[in-house]
């Protein structure tokens, strides 16, 4: 399995604002994931942080609302930008150890006013 | 894509007796079928998966079954326990598809003590 962390574990924004969401992994993984799971609902896929290049992103979402970095192979960060309500969900990372197993973080809860 | 349906959308059953929670998916390229445990407040937890070239794997008091032909897999939890409460997501991945997850919309459990 892996030990995941993400920070901050949860958030109350004020609509406009920013937030950057870290997640940092217990060892190097070639795959990392980004899902949003909105209030009641379940996990979709925003991205995929490739180390040392653009992430790659689902139908739906685009980079200037949700910029992703991945600098190494254990960290990783989401930013989700220009909030407004409709963004309050809960943001997962994941990461794949092989054979497509994929292990999620704790999650961030993200609530906009 | 991939499209994945999970039934029932909510399970209620007494502490002691199975439940059973069935998804079925569309992309017959998939290979690849991940069951998660989520609770509340906490991550998806990577319960029991199974692939392609198997048709029933167990752990303990749970189980998992596919059918490739029908296109569909189900998850058996045996002798429930009030800890078993907690959503349920099945998902699919297709083959060369870059790791990535289709999930189910998720089963609600409830074990009654």
């Amino acid at each position: 399995s892996a030990v995941i962390s993400q920070k901050p574990s949860r958030d109350i924004c004020q609509r406009g604002t920013s937030l950057t969401i870290q997640c940092q992994v217990d060892s190097q993984v070639t795959m990392m994931f980004w899902y949003r799971q909105q209030p009641g609902q379940s996990l979709t896929l925003i991205a995929t942080a490739n180390q040392g290049s653009e992430a790659t992103y689902e139908s739906g979402f685009v980079i200037d609302k949700f910029p992703i970095s991945r600098p190494n192979l254990t960290f990783s960060t989401l930013t989700v930008s220009n909030m407004s309500p409709e963004d309050s969900s809960i943001y997962l990372c994941s990461v794949d150890k092989g054979r497509e197993t994929q292990y999620f973080g704790p999650g961030t809860r993200l609530l906009v006013l | 894509g991939e499209n994945v349906e999970q039934h029932p959308s909510t399970l209620s059953v007494q502490e002691g007796d199975s439940a059973v929670i069935k998804c079925t998916y569309s992309d017959s390229a998939s290979n690849y079928f991940p069951w998660y445990k989520q609770e509340l407040g906490k991550g998806p937890q990577l319960i029991i998966d199974i692939r392609s070239n198997v048709g029933e794997k167990k752990d303990q008091r749970i189980a998992v079954t596919l059918n490739k032909t029908a296109k569909h897999f189900s998850l058996h939890i045996t002798e429930t326990q009030p800890e078993d409460s907690a959503v349920y997501f099945c998902a699919a991945s297709p083959y060369n598809a870059g790791n990535m997850l289709t999930f189910g919309g998720g089963t609600r459990l409830m074990v009654k003590p």
